[in-house]
């Protein structure tokens, strides 16, 4: 079964600073990555998903991921936060072919204005 | 934007009761799936239901747990017999297709119903 890696729980850090959140994985096959955000008080929302093509993927609101397979990586970044990215992001996998959804523990992300 | 709908938000129960937990998954889906999040710990599959069955469930969801979609709209969680352990953020979610499916499928999720066994 799959499972996904989440370091640095917890991230603090002030506006306009670069952040990039690490997520790795494990499983030998072809997958499918995601990263989720949840801001205070409200649902799980994707920020973006790789399934094929130019490994580096854009998402909403300035974040982007690049899949770096020899690493097994699927890592986070956004060169510039504000204070309304303080939220919990989660990295997820699906093995191709399989129904559910493998998450990371979570990043909770708190920008300071 | 569609979105999944969960209830209650919130519930507290004593242990050994039932509890039900209800979701509203978006309209034209095919693909319903609950997840649960114990504080602390990550979010966890439990089962994913299709054509009016389960298709795929996790070795969390044994025999005290079931799901129905009763009537076309809703999609139910039941815990037949609560256990402390079942306190957690329960996540109901949607998707038009299969998960895993290569096709750039997405899957939604409600905002959770926070369950807390006493």
């Amino acid at each position: 079964a799959q499972s996904v890696s989440q370091h640095n729980h917890h991230v603090i850090l002030s506006e306009a600073a670069s952040l990039e959140l690490g997520c790795n994985y494990s499983y030998g096959g072809t997958v499918n990555l995601f990263w989720y955000v949840q801001y205070p008080g409200q649902h799980l929302q994707l920020l973006l998903k790789y399934f094929s093509g130019d490994p580096l993927v854009k998402g909403i609101k300035g974040f982007e991921a690049e899949f770096i397979k020899s690493k097994f990586s699927f890592n986070l970044r956004k060169p510039s936060v504000q204070w309304s990215d303080t939220a919990e992001y989660f990295c997820a996998v699906t093995a191709y072919g399989n129904n559910r959804l493998a998450f990371g523990k979570g990043n909770q992300v708190v920008v300071i204005p | 934007e569609p979105e999944v709908t969960q209830t209650p938000s919130h519930q507290v129960t004593q242990m050994g009761q039932e509890v039900i937990l209800r979701c509203v998954p978006i309209s034209n889906h095919l693909y319903f799936y609950w997840y649960r999040q114990i504080l602390g710990q990550k979010v966890e599959f439990l089962v994913s239901f299709y054509n009016n069955e389960i298709s795929e469930k996790s070795e969390i969801f044994d025999d005290q747990f079931s799901v129905e979609r009763p009537d076309g709209s809703n999609f139910t969680l039941k815990i037949r017999s609560t256990k402390l352990e079942d306190s957690a953020m329960y996540f109901c979610a949607s998707s038009l297709e299969r998960q895993g499916s290569g096709a750039g499928n997405t899957i939604y999720f409600g905002e959770g119903s926070w369950l807390t066994v006493v």
